[in-house]
């Protein structure tokens, strides 16, 4: 099926590990965006990528790192994780141009928990 | 700085009972109204776009209206299949800004 989707769906870290979380769309999407969920909180964007080579930081990009590594892919990585990055993480896509007649398409999320 | 907010937090409701979400915001510059269900587990799946004051859009038994500071999504006699959470969000420029959420329980 046509969508987003984020890969690895569950993790755990020790603080101070790094990882990096992937994100690919099959949509020709032009935009893509990392947001994370946290109770009480919302969703808040991290980093965003509006077209193919150019990234932009979103309201809580502290403590992570993009790279829009072609059209399709959107990752993001921890360098040194710490228990605040306690999260679930949703990559999502859209169309840029159309603006955003048809919101985003979010992947499914990946769990991500820092001990 | 654009801002959402939802409320109520949380609505329980039995089968049948309708009611309504409300979502103020402010933001310069609107593009869009968004409306979006999620389920556990899942990520946020897009209902409905509003664009200008006194619109409106329905899906089943989801009506959603816009006004210049807020908007309102009613759920007529919901089902339990209705029970999610139930976020907005306001784009402008490349970007929306989500609200809080509101969790809509519905019991048989």
């Amino acid at each position: 099926n046509a969508g987003v989707t984020q890969t690895p769906k569950f993790q755990v870290l020790k603080t101070g590990q790094s990882m990096t979380l992937q994100c690919a769309q099959d949509m020709n999407h032009n935009s893509m965006y990392w947001y994370r969920q946290d109770p009480g909180m919302g969703l808040r964007l991290i980093y965003y990528s509006a077209s193919e080579g150019t990234t932009d930081k979103g309201e809580v990009p502290n403590g992570y790192n993009v790279s829009r590594l072609n059209k399709r892919e959107f990752s993001l990585r921890l360098e040194s994780a710490a228990p605040s990055q306690t999260s679930v993480y949703f990559c999502a896509s859209s169309e840029l141009g159309t603006g955003l007649a048809y919101g985003y398409t979010f992947g499914s999320g990946t769990r991500l928990t820092v001990v | 700085e654009d801002q959402v907010t939802q409320s109520p937090e949380a609505l329980r409701l039995q089968e049948g009972e309708s009611s309504s979400l409300n979502c103020s915001y402010t933001v310069s510059g609107l593009r869009g109204l968004f409306w979006y269900r999620q389920d556990p587990g899942k990520g946020p799946e897009f209902l409905f776009t509003l664009y200008s004051a006194g619109e409106e859009k329905e899906k089943e038994r989801l009506k959603a209206t816009l006004t210049k500071k807020e908007s309102f999504l009613h759920i007529t006699a919901p089902k339990p299949e209705d029970s999610a959470t139930y976020l907005c969000a306001v784009g402008a420029g490349n970007k929306l800004t989500f609200g809080g959420g509101t969790r809509v329980l519905v019991k048989p």
